[in-house]
């Protein structure tokens, strides 16, 4: 079984509903910004990226919210479906260091 | 285009038996990486080459030890393994410009017993 995210906070929300996930970086400094999507006994799934001159970027179905001022990023779905049920986590990129990963959300889609 | 693969995908080990874990990507990328993920936490970086012929420490480096074969090869090697190496291990490539995404592969799920 799945053993990765065991201990994770969980968003349940109704299929069809619009997600909010949200994630707080540590370093002022980063300029690169990124969420992956997660499935039990899969590797980690880029779903959408952000620069720092940014605030907002969508993709199909998924935004990407990015408040510096706070150092808060979100990512919103809507009208999530089952298959968007998975552990999804942020990076964050400081300039010429390595990425840094938040430990996740699990994202339970209820029909 | 199959992306980043690793091989095995799960492995029970002894304490003190060794192996490697190897990882080739087909994307032409010049930056590879070594992740480990433990329940609750964060992807870990082990060791990572940021390009053919040069290999860096991560953040957990001790008990591991990487070779970069060539542009398409990176392997971790556990010479002697413990059970606080029990993880999820990821290999990941990007292109190594500073806005491009990690791509990883499925994982290999090792226990050492």
């Amino acid at each position: 079984g799945e053993s990765v995210g065991l201990h994770l906070p969980t968003l349940s929300v109704q299929e069809g509903d619009n997600s909010i996930i949200n994630c707080a970086y540590s370093n002022s400094a980063s300029d690169y910004f990124i969420w992956y999507k997660q499935e039990s006994g899969k590797g980690p799934q880029f779903i959408i990226d952000i620069r720092s001159n940014m605030d907002k970027r969508q993709g199909q179905r998924v935004t990407v919210l990015l408040n510096k001022t706070v150092k808060h990023l979100s990512l919103q779905i809507a009208a999530t479906q089952p298959g968007d049920s998975a552990v999804y986590f942020c990076a964050e990129i400081p300039y010429g260091q390595n990425f840094v990963f938040g430990p996740g959300t699990r994202l339970s889609v209820l029909p | 285009n199959a992306g980043v693969t690793q091989t095995p995908k799960f492995q029970v080990l002894k304490t003190g038996q060794s192996m490697t874990l190897q990882c080739a990507q087909d994307m032409n990328h010049n930056s590879m990486y070594w992740y480990r993920q433990d329940p609750g936490m964060g992807l870990r970086l082990i060791y990572y080459s940021a390009s053919e012929g040069t290999t860096d420490k991560g953040e957990v480096p001790n008990g591991y030890n990487v070779s970069r074969l060539n542009k398409r090869e990176f392997s971790l090697r556990l010479e002697s393994a413990a059970p606080s190496q029990t993880s999820v291990y990821f290999c990941a490539s990007r292109s190594g410009t500073e806005v491009s995404p990690l791509h990883f592969g499925n994982g290999t799920r090792l226990t050492v017993t």
